[in-house]
C-alpha cells in the first residue's frame, strides 16, 4: 500500500483556486489515486479518482504528472462550505483496506 | 440518489455492554465496510466484507468485534463487550467493486459514547 503524505491544513479565500498536492512515491503500476472529503460530523464523500494525466468532473480537477509519483487536487473557486479535510489515498481493487492519513484541513475564509 | 443509512445516530452504553450498530447499505452494492473515527483523529479502517465472509480486517479489528449481514439489506457491527476507548464515530460504507480504486459511499454515522 502506497504511503501518502500531504500537507496537515492550508488556509484560502472565498473565490479562490485551491490546490493541494499529495506525494506518493511508491505508487504501483496498478494504483489509482482517489480524493474524499470530509465535513465536520459526517462520513468521507468520494470527490474524484484518477490513474494518469488529468480527471475533471463537476466538483473538482486531478492533476497526475507522467511518473504518478505525486497528484494534485485543485478545486476551483472554493466557497465557505468548501472548509473540510480532504484525504488523498492510494491503491487498487486488491487493497480493501483503505487507511486515511491525516488529511489536509482546509479553511475557506470569507 | 441512493444512500447508505445508519441507526441509530447516537448510542450511549455502559462499559462492558454489548452493542450492535446498523447498517443499510446501497441496494445493488457488494462490498460492505465498517470504520471508526475517535474525536479529532483520523478515519480508521476496521473491516471490510463480501460474499458473506470479511475479506480484510485492520489490527483494531479483534475478537470483540464481529459483523454480520443477517439478511438482504442490513450490515451490522457487534462490540461484545465496550470499553472507554470504543467512544467514536462509527461510518458504515458500501461499494460496488473492490479496492481502494472502487467509490465507496459512506454512511452519516452512529457515534457511540461509552460511560
Amino acid at each position: 500500500l502506497a504511503k501518502t503524505t500531504q500537507p496537515i491544513s492550508m488556509d484560502s479565500y472565498e473565490g479562490q483556486e485551491v490546490n493541494i498536492t499529495c506525494s506518493h512515491n511508491n505508487i504501483a503500476t496498478n494504483d489509482y489515486i482517489t480524493w474524499y472529503q470530509q465535513f465536520p460530523s459526517q462520513g468521507p464523500r468520494f470527490i474524484i479518482q484518477g490513474y494518469k494525466t488529468k480527471v475533471t468532473n463537476e466538483v473538482a480537477s486531478l492533476f497526475i504528472p507522467a511518473d504518478r509519483k505525486s497528484s494534485t487536487l485543485s478545486l476551483p473557486r472554493v466557497s465557505l462550505s468548501d472548509t473540510a479535510v480532504y484525504y488523498c489515498l492510494v491503491g487498487d481493487y486488491n487493497n480493501n483496506d483503505m487507511r486515511f492519513g491525516a488529511g489536509t484541513r482546509l479553511t475557506v475564509k470569507p | 440518489e441512493p444512500e447508505v443509512t445508519q441507526t441509530p445516530s447516537h448510542q450511549v452504553t455502559q462499559m462492558g455492554q454489548e452493542v450492535i450498530l446498523r447498517c443499510v447499505p446501497i441496494s445493488n452494492h457488494l462490498y460492505f465496510y465498517w470504520y471508526r473515527q475517535i474525536l479529532g483523529q483520523k478515519v480508521e479502517f476496521l473491516v471490510s466484507f463480501y460474499n458473506n465472509e470479511i475479506s480484510e480486517k485492520s489490527e483494531i479489528f479483534d475478537d470483540q468485534f464481529s459483523v454480520e449481514r443477517p439478511d438482504g439489506s442490513n450490515f451490522t457491527l457487534k462490540i461484545r463487550s465496550t470499553k472507554l476507548e470504543d467512544s467514536a464515530m462509527y461510518f458504515c460504507a458500501s461499494s460496488l467493486t473492490s479496492g481502494i480504486s472502487s467509490e465507496q459511499y459512506f454512511g452519516p454515522g452512529t457515534r457511540l459514547t461509552v460511560t
